[in-house]
């Protein structure tokens, strides 16, 4: 079955203790991209991958570093986390660059910094 | 970014034909009209997308204006389970896919 894994689902931390949020996708892609969902502000990307070894900033990116060492996975980063970055994050992948190909999210990681 | 404007909300009975209206009169000729929902506590799921003919796929069937500034996701006989928050969407040859709050839609018993 074609999915997008987010680990964990939910998770409740303290400010400035260093945790990665990890996204794998079997199918394949090369695209892959992060969001965060905040109530009113809707999704918007924090960082995208064209391919292995090539990440670039998206909308919302302080406070967060990604990498891309394989295909599969795009781990998301949070060197130090602050209570500003409590939100539901999304892991997103998809076929080559180009509007015609549909995108697949992940069930979203819900964090909580105290 | 090319941005949409959708309604904040809308209500239909269940089993009849909802029409989800989108406007985007900044669009690029190069850019995709997608059509995504989020059901409660689950990420985004994909419905449908085109560029500038009219398409339909097993969920729901997509209009398209013919300057494109405007598209209509129909959604042919709503279900309760067809009650979430649906995202129109252009999507760039990057691939980026840029949010705007979307249509929470409530299906009627």
């Amino acid at each position: 079955e074609a999915q997008v894994t987010q680990n964990p689902r939910y998770l409740i931390t303290v400010t400035g203790k260093k945790l990665t949020v990890t996204c794998s996708q079997n199918m394949n892609h090369e695209y892959m991209s992060w969001y965060r969902q905040d109530p009113g502000l809707g999704l918007r990307q924090i960082y995208y991958s064209m391919n292995v070894e090539v990440t670039d900033k998206g909308d919302v990116p302080e406070g967060y570093k990604v990498s891309r060492k394989e295909k599969r996975n795009f781990p998301l980063i949070l060197e130090s986390p602050s209570p500003n970055q409590t939100s539901l994050y999304f892991c997103a992948s998809s076929p080559p660059l180009g509007g015609n190909t549909e995108a697949f999210f992940g069930q979203g990681t819900r964090l909580t910094v105290v | 970014d090319a941005k949409t404007t959708q309604p904040n909300s809308m209500e239909s009975n269940e089993e009849e034909p909802v029409h989800l209206p989108c406007n985007h009169s900044t669009i690029s000729g190069t850019d995709y009209i997608h059509w995504y929902r989020q059901l409660p506590s689950q990420g985004p799921e994909y419905v449908i997308h085109g560029l500038t003919s009219n398409v339909n796929n097993r969920m729901a069937s997509l209009a398209i204006a013919e300057d494109r500034k405007s598209s209509t996701l129909i959604l042919h006989r709503a279900t309760l389970r067809d009650a979430a928050v649906y995202y129109c969407i252009l999507r760039d040859v990057w691939g980026k896919l840029t949010f705007g709050t979307g249509t929470r839609l409530t299906i009627i018993p």
